[in-house]
């Protein structure tokens, strides 16, 4: 099992410019999410979906948009690109039904000039 | 508002002392309590979690410390070494929602 994989790994955007960070896990799990990671704040939550079909903002939505259309995968969307968007970005999923663990991707560095 | 308060930022311990990492939470229908464990370029990694029904839980080196009535929990590392020097993320969940604290470097020397 690969677990969760984030592509890309490294990325560097100029203002208002639009990507799309892509994750896929390989575990079956239906809870998906995604945070970013900034120092001294920890990880925050951007969005998550709890199966296909199915999202809702977290902690931090805007700016990005997300969509769930397999239980494998979960893109996360960046429309127009801000400076304040230049963090580190993990996909994790969740495995509900047995030790509730979070599983996190490796993650991928933003950097938006 | 941080939901969930993490303490210290960053800590220093010799080999073989015992870190102590603490947390305080708000919402009280939290009923998940992980830690993370974080080395640098990769994601966190699940250390040890407890439910609110026990106060202590204990794998290996590595106890948790839980305080319903006070909404709090802490780590305990026994018999630190410099293999565990990390980043350490306490978080605390409901079934949608993961909020995690600030976090705390940890270096322990040799």
């Amino acid at each position: 099992n690969a677990g969760v994989t984030q592509t890309p790994k490294f990325q560097v955007l100029k203002t208002g410019q639009s990507m799309t960070l892509q994750c896929a896990q390989d575990m079956n799990h239906e809870y998906m999410s995604w945070y970013r990671q900034d120092p001294g704040m920890g990880l925050r939550l951007i969005h998550y979906s709890v199966g296909a079909g199915i999202t809702d903002q977290g902690e931090v939505p805007n700016g990005y948009n997300v969509s769930r259309s397999t239980t494998e995968d979960f893109p996360l969307r960046l429309l127009s690109a801000a400076p304040s968007q230049t963090s580190v970005y993990f996909c994790a999923s969740r495995d509900f039904w047995n030790t509730g663990e979070l599983f996190f991707g490796e993650g991928s560095r933003l950097t938006v000039l | 508002q941080q939901q969930v308060k993490q303490s210290p930022q960053s800590l220093i311990v010799q080999k073989g002392g015992i870190p102590i990492i603490n947390c305080a939470y708000e919402n009280t229908a939290f009923d998940y309590f992980p830690w993370y464990q974080q080395f640098p370029g990769k994601g966190p990694a699940l250390l040890i979690a407890i439910r609110p029904d026990v106060s202590e839980k204990k794998e290996g080196r590595f106890t948790i410390s839980f305080n319903k009535s006070a909404k709090q929990f802490s780590l305990h590392i026994m018999d630190s070494q410099p293999g565990d020097s990390a980043t350490y993320f306490c978080a605390a969940s409901t079934d949608n929602d993961m909020r995690f604290g600030a976090g705390t470097r940890l270096t322990v020397k040799p």
